[in-house]
């Protein structure tokens, strides 16, 4: 119940196209839902957020869609470019918030063709 | 920059010995979280601290602790290190309580090398 099951592994989209990545979970207790963007070398930085609340959270090129009584949520990336080449974690978080650590998926590699 | 600093960057140690990787949060925030990345695992929350305090534990294995120091810094301890214990890992911090956003800010990682 604490896992968060991300899909595909791995993508390959041409400039200009929509990259789709979905997650899903099982434990209702989660509250909190990011997406992490990872660079080589880098660290995961927070790319976009959502609570359970809300079915659609939009910000730029980059939006969460959320359906709750699925368990799932996905990222998408409109008109993608090669600088979002990168791996995507989704992440979820359990309700209370005083413990704060996040549960990952196991990332998608995005590729994006010029 | 996220404002999460660690050290060394990168360690290159043998098998059967021990290594401290160290981890300054962001100012102000008072939780840190230390996580484990593989190439099969992906990223695997091992434990978080909170004003010096251990807050919660994932799947941290015995031959590892951890501490956070009253300056907050903290530090994570692996000890008796096997090949496979050969990974990146992160730090993070973030503000709990008031002002919580959720976010988790990552420092750029220590990888470690076992051979």
């Amino acid at each position: 119940q604490q896992q968060v099951k991300q899909s595909p592994q791995s993508l390959i989209v041409q400039k200009g196209g929509i990259s789709i990545i979905n997650c899903a979970y099982e434990n209702t207790a989660f509250d909190y839902f990011p997406w992490y963007q990872q660079f080589p070398g880098k660290g995961p930085a927070l790319l976009i957020a959502i609570r359970p609340d809300v079915s659609e959270k939009k910000e730029g090129r980059f939006t969460i869609s959320f359906n709750k009584s699925a368990k799932q949520f996905s990222l998408h990336i409109m008109d993608s470019q090669p600088g979002d080449s990168a791996t995507y974690f989704c992440a979820a978080r359990l309700y209370g918030g005083s413990q704060g650590n996040l549960i990952f998926g196991k990332g998608t590699k995005l590729s994006v063709k010029p | 920059d996220s404002g999460v600093t660690q050290t060394p960057k990168h360690l290159i140690t043998a098998t059967g010995q021990r290594v401290t990787l160290r981890c300054s949060p962001r100012s102000g925030d008072l939780s840190v979280y230390w996580y484990q990345q593989s190439l099969d695992q992906g990223l695997q929350f091992l434990i978080q601290y909170y004003n010096g305090e251990e807050r919660a534990k994932g799947n941290i294995l015995e031959r590892f602790s951890a501490q956070q120091f009253p300056d907050l810094h903290s530090e994570l301890n692996l000890s008796s290190l096997e090949l496979g214990d050969s990974a990146l890992y992160f730090c993070a911090s973030s503000v709990l309580g008031q002002g919580n956003t959720g976010e988790l800010f990552f420092g750029e990682g220590s990888r470690l090398t076992v051979l």
